[in-house]
């Protein structure tokens, strides 16, 4: 595709449940990123996948966090029993690998859990 | 682990005024320091970005300067217009082998007409 697409764009979903988040990298983006951003506030890293290399989950807030990469292209994020403050948007960004190459966003997915 | 940090969180200036970003990286091996702005509901956009390897790098209005020993750098935007209001993050690229970004906690930029 012509950028990096995420899905749904909207999520509302009730607390305790389970929420899949879909990220569509660029085409031929080895890396790729999971950003969280609360209202108002900065980018939070979440994981980061690089080609077939093991993902750096360091940033994943609990163990109710998961991501995965299929394909070397498509990611999906789960979040496991879903808590209020889970609420903001998640933001996936994809970019080529090798030194100082542009991250693309995505337009990001915003999550609330009421 | 790695940190950026990012001043000041808002920033006022009248149209025509310069603006200054300031960040901070702890990661001495970071090469690679993008700066992004994200307008309002829409997503982050890279407008300049700078390598470790050079110390000034411009662009129209908008340049940015690093000071790899002291782990510093800065966004500067000249002659600023009402457009220019967005929030903006700087970032720093993680540890070698890897190209995690760590970004800054953000600037909220507003130009006053």
């Amino acid at each position: 595709g012509a950028g990096v697409s995420q899905s749904p764009s909207n999520k509302v979903t009730e607390k305790g449940k389970d929420v899949e988040l879909r990220c569509d990298p660029i085409s031929g983006h080895t890396a790729l990123y999971w950003y969280r951003q609360s209202l108002g506030q900065g980018l939070e890293f979440l994981i980061y996948f690089q080609g077939n290399s093991a993902p750096d989950k360091s940033g994943l807030p609990s163990d109710r966090f998961s991501a995965e990469r299929t394909g070397g292209s498509v990611s999906t994020l789960t979040i496991q029993r879903t808590q209020q403050e889970d609420s903001a948007v998640y933001l996936c960004a994809s970019s080529l690998a090798g030194q100082g190459l542009e991250a693309f966003f995505g337009q990001g997915t915003r999550l609330t859990v009421v | 682990g790695e940190n950026v940090e990012q001043h000041p969180s808002t920033l006022s200036v009248q149209e025509g005024d310069s603006a200054v970003i300031k960040c901070t990286y702890s990661d001495s091996a970071s090469n690679y320091f993008p700066w992004y702005k994200q307008e309002l509901g829409k997503r982050p956009q890279l407008i300049i970005d700078i390598r470790s390897n050079v110390g000034e790098k411009k662009d129209q209005r908008i340049a940015v300067t690093l000071n790899k020993t002291a782990k510093h750098f800065s966004l500067h935007i000249t002659e600023t217009q009402p457009e220019d209001s967005a929030v903006y993050f700087c970032a720093a690229r993680g540890a070698s082998g890897t190209y995690k970004y760590i970004f800054g906690t953000g600037t909220r930029l507003k130009v006053l007409a």
